[in-house]
């Protein structure tokens, strides 16, 4: 069983620039969470998506904005980078009716 | 609104020691509790859950009761050893609002041989 593989591990931006994560969830999961975990903090939940939609949405802006695809994986993309999304982004995955999720080891993203 | 607070850390051991770690929530409703844990340059793993008042969730020696009474779910380590350090975040969820984990802050934990 493959578990959740995040991609990159680390990335340097400047501020004003778009970034993009990946994720692939963990075998026969269809559902897929972004957690942004700043230095010290606990993980604050982003959005979450099934079936490809958005399904819930944290306090975050609209520039933080996600995909899912067809075979459940997903990208989380940050427009108008600021200093303050310097973070650990986490990804998770679930499977419908089930309240575990099973997380990634992370993107660590520096803005500069 | 709903949330999580956790004991501040880092709490520092020496191996053998009994652990604590305090954690209490608030939530409109009845919310399923989990404790993760982060070690270094990783990302959280599931350490244990409990979904019902009452329920215990144990792993690996570790164990935290659902106390629906006083909204706890205190973690609790017999004799804990170095391999054991890392960060612990107790956390919950709410059916209602798509399985979303509200995460405490995190307790660093550091054993000392």
């Amino acid at each position: 069983e493959t578990g959740v593989t995040q991609s990159p591990t680390h990335l340097i931006k400047t501020r004003g620039q778009q970034v993009t994560l990946r994720c692939s969830s963990q075998s026969g999961h269809n559902t897929v969470s972004w957690y942004q975990q700043a230095l010290g903090q606990g993980p604050q939940f982003i959005f979450q998506y099934y079936r490809e939609e958005e399904n819930g949405r944290g306090n975050f802006p609209p520039r933080f904005s996600g995909l899912q695809f067809p075979n459940y994986s997903s990208e989380l993309n940050v427009n108008a980078l600021e200093l303050d999304d310097s973070a650990l982004y986490l990804c998770a995955s679930s499977t419908t009716g089930s309240d575990e999720q099973y997380f990634g080891p992370g993107t660590r993203l520096t803005v500069t | 609104g709903n949330s999580v607070t956790q004991m501040e850390g880092p709490v520092t051991l020496s191996e053998e020691a009994f652990l604590t770690i305090n954690c209490t929530y608030t939530a409109t409703g009845y919310p399923s509790l989990f404790w993760y844990v982060q070690y270094p340059g990783e990302g959280l793993q599931l350490l244990l859950k409990a979904t019902k008042a009452d329920d215990k969730g144990s792993n690996k020696g570790f164990e935290a009761t659902y106390r629906k009474e006083t909204t706890s779910f205190h973690l609790e380590k017999g004799s804990v050893q170095v391999s054991d350090s890392a960060v612990y975040f107790c956390a919950l969820s709410l059916y209602n609002q798509g399985g979303k984990l509200i995460f405490g802050q995190g307790t660093e934990l550091s054993v000392k041989p």
